[in-house]
């Protein structure tokens, strides 16, 4: 199997304060990582790409010291959403690559509610 | 134009019935993924595909490369199918995925 987790999976907290979100790869080893925000209604739209142990890539219009992404190991990468504010609410979702006959297959995880108030 | 489109955006069913949902795309591609979102937000990836055709139990994705075209077929539809149904492909020479804008499908009983 390919299994992600995600962590914590809802988290409700007040402007100005930091959230970090955790995304596990349980069973294999990510090549890659990747971070994505969901609108309600709309499509998925990455936010950064990130490798183990090398600094994020970061999407056009995406500020890189809100959203710190950390890649600590082949199994985890955090992003920290920081001095959160009510237009940071949204779904956070991770996914990460896993190496198949030769090519990358993303796997998802659950995903990230995050509201600030 | 989005350089993935999906149709139709909405789509209402009875149970039992054959379902089928279209994605184009205007870039060339190494992969197309159906991915299925529940209301709950989680998303399951359900097929990957670069040729051909592939099913897995009432569930069959095809993909046309030279008219950059593939579809999602549901057979027997269930109320438990219900969700939305996102086509994504990547791109040739990248990792990363690009991303139609979902088929909200609805099946009642």
């Amino acid at each position: 199997g390919a299994v992600v987790s995600q962590h914590p999976s809802r988290v409700i907290c007040k402007s100005g304060t930091s959230v970090k979100i955790e995304c596990r790869s349980l069973d294999f080893q990510a090549t890659t990582m990747f971070w994505y925000r969901q609108f309600p209604k709309k499509s998925l739209m990455l936010m950064a790409t990130s490798n183990e142990g090398s600094k994020a890539t970061y999407e056009q219009g995406v500020e890189k010291d809100k959203f710190l992404i950390n890649h600590a190991s082949l199994t985890l990468s955090t992003l920290t959403v920081t001095s959160a504010h009510p237009e940071d609410s949204s779904f956070y979702i991770c996914s990460a690559g896993k190496r198949e006959q030769g090519t990358d297959t993303q796997y998802f995880g659950p995903g990230t509610r995050l509201t600030v108030l | 134009k989005n350089e993935v489109e999906q149709s139709p955006q909405n789509l209402t069913a009875q149970e039992g019935e054959f379902i089928t949902i279209n994605c184009s795309y205007s870039v060339g591609i190494s992969a197309l993924h159906w991915l299925q979102q529940h209301p709950g937000g989680g998303i399951v990836s359900l097929f990957m595909l670069s040729s051909g055709k592939k099913k897995h139990g009432r569930l069959i994705a095809t993909i046309n490369i030279q008219e950059k075209h593939s579809s999602l077929h549901i057979t027997a539809s269930h109320p438990r199918d219900s969700a939305v149904y996102i086509c994504a492909v990547r791109s040739v020479g990248t990792d990363k995925l690009i991303f139609g804008t979902g088929t909200r499908l609805q099946v009642f009983p």
